[in-house]
């Protein structure tokens, strides 16, 4: 069975930092592309962060770009998202999200969802 | 403001059919696979439609999809009280070079 536990989500005052970790079974964790969705609450769905298989081929969206950094690390089955400077717009759940391809490219498609971890950005 | 636009919500009785439009542009519906994202209140999304027209296991064939051009559709047949959702679409951006989701379709039975 395939799982994506996210973790490291709280509430943090605007401009500190914070550290999302998403752990995976149940597939061949190197073999996809993974990325970083977030969600306003009672918003729409926003991407935010993606890389390929062998943590290459990053993306961002403009809205984090320069603030927040994605890894993985294979040997632990493990994603990860760095977040810095954070603003009260950063408010929202972040979801791990597996792509069903090799690299975060013009083909991925997001096959496997964790439940999120909410981060609430606020003085 | 979504890069793809959805419209707000849909709605029909039960048994009958909706369809969802997706509007997007050259640079990502025109080439690229789009894909459909059911989300039910409170719960994370779940994929409905990945590869042009193709659904993972469990998701029944009263969902499909389409593309034209520029814009995608998702449609739901013999609609019932359990589709009740929000749905999204989404596909790559080759000028922005990530990856964008409509604003979301919440579909109501009525």
């Amino acid at each position: 069975e395939v799982q994506l536990v996210e973790s490291g989500g709280g509430l943090v005052r605007p401009g500190r930092s914070l550290r999302l970790s998403c752990s995976v079974s149940g597939f061949t964790f190197d073999d996809y592309a993974m990325h970083w969705v977030r969600q306003a609450p009672g918003k729409g769905l926003e991407w935010v962060s993606g890389l390929s298989w062998n943590g290459g081929g990053i993306a961002y969206a403009d809205s984090v770009k320069g603030r927040f950094t994605i890894s993985r690390d294979n040997a632990k089955n493990s994603l990860y998202l760095q977040m810095n400077s954070l603003r009260p717009e950063d408010t929202a759940f972040y979801y791990c999200v597996k792509d069903m391809r090799l690299t975060c490219a013009y083909d991925s498609e997001f096959d496997y969802w964790g439940q999120g971890t909410l981060v609430t950005v606020s003085s | 403001q979504s890069v793809l636009t959805q419209p707000p919500s849909v709605s029909a009785a039960p048994g009958q059919k909706v369809t969802i439009s997706c509007s997007g542009s050259s640079s990502n519906i025109g080439n690229n696979d789009v894909s459909w994202y059911q989300q039910f209140p409170g719960t994370a999304p779940k994929l409905l439609i990945h590869d042009k027209n193709k659904r993972p296991s469990g998701i029944p064939d009263r969902f499909s999809a389409s593309k034209s051009g520029t814009s995608a559709t998702l449609g739901i047949t013999g609609l019932q009280t359990g589709d009740e959702a929000d749905y999204y679409c989404g596909t790559w951006d080759n000028s922005l070079g990530v990856w964008v989701f409509g604003g979301g379709t919440k579909v109501t039975v009525l």
